[in-house]
């Protein structure tokens, strides 16, 4: 089975600052890749799939990009609403593995 | 609005089984993918089981594989899971999760990413 991991597995930035967070599939999976944000005690929320389309209603600081075994989420300008775990999932064929997470929050 | 309302979580002992439902509402149920994804405490989260609208084609996790079987009635706008041979790190809350109408499950292939949720049912498996 295809492995996902994530890096870093957590970060810490300041209100504004530019975040990137990467994905990286043990194989080839093209562009079929989603990341959820998950705030505390909160349920998990698409925010973007097929490595870049933003879900309608995601703010538009929120962005990917990537293809095959590569990708990163990008948050342009942190909020402080952000802080959260950041996953990202592939879905090109089941099992539909999750990466691990990012702990993203405020410096 | 999409609505999915998951319940039959609780405490059980190792060996025992429990059926998670979810009740699904403000979308056509039957036409949609549908799945269950799992988070043991402070941890990630894991795919558990995913079915096509028709639930003709069913996908299983090797974790699970064997031991839980997922189901749906479309006239009843319910997806289930039938959860047996519970083991201790089974122990997690279980999501309900809904595909978007691009992704899909067939007999010989699914590819589904997950756009609405449910808050999740607590499974705990305990002596």
């Amino acid at each position: 089975d295809i492995q996902m991991t994530q890096s870093p597995s957590s970060l810490s930035a300041s209100v504004g600052d530019r975040v990137t967070i990467t994905c990286r599939a043990s194989q080839g999976i093209s562009n079929y890749l989603a990341w959820y944000q998950q705030k505390p005690g909160k349920v998990p929320k698409l925010l973007i799939y097929a490595a870049s389309t933003l879900q309608s209603g995601v703010p538009s600081r929120f962005s990917g990009s990537g293809s095959g075994t590569d990708f990163t989420l990008t948050i342009s300008s942190l909020q402080p609403e952000d802080v959260a775990t950041y996953y990202c999932q592939k879905y090109n064929s089941a099992p539909f593995t999750f990466g691990p997470g990012t702990k993203v929050d405020i410096k | 609005e999409v609505q999915l309302l998951e319940s039959g979580g609780g405490l059980v002992q190792p060996g025992g089984s429990l059926r998670l439902s979810c009740a699904a509402s403000g979308f056509t149920f039957s036409s949609y993918a549908m799945s269950w994804v799992r988070q043991a405490p402070g941890k990630g989260l894991e795919w558990v089981s995913a079915i096509s609208g028709s639930g003709g084609s069913t996908y299983y996790a090797d974790s699970v594989k064997g031991r839980f079987t997922i189901s749906r009635d479309n006239s009843k706008n319910t997806l289930y899971l039938q959860m047996n041979s519970l083991r201790a790190e089974d122990t997690a809350v279980y999501y309900c999760a809904k595909s978007p109408l691009l992704g899909y499950c067939s007999s010989t292939s699914c590819s589904i990413w997950f756009d609405y949720w449910g808050q999740g049912t607590l499974v705990t498996v305990s002596s």
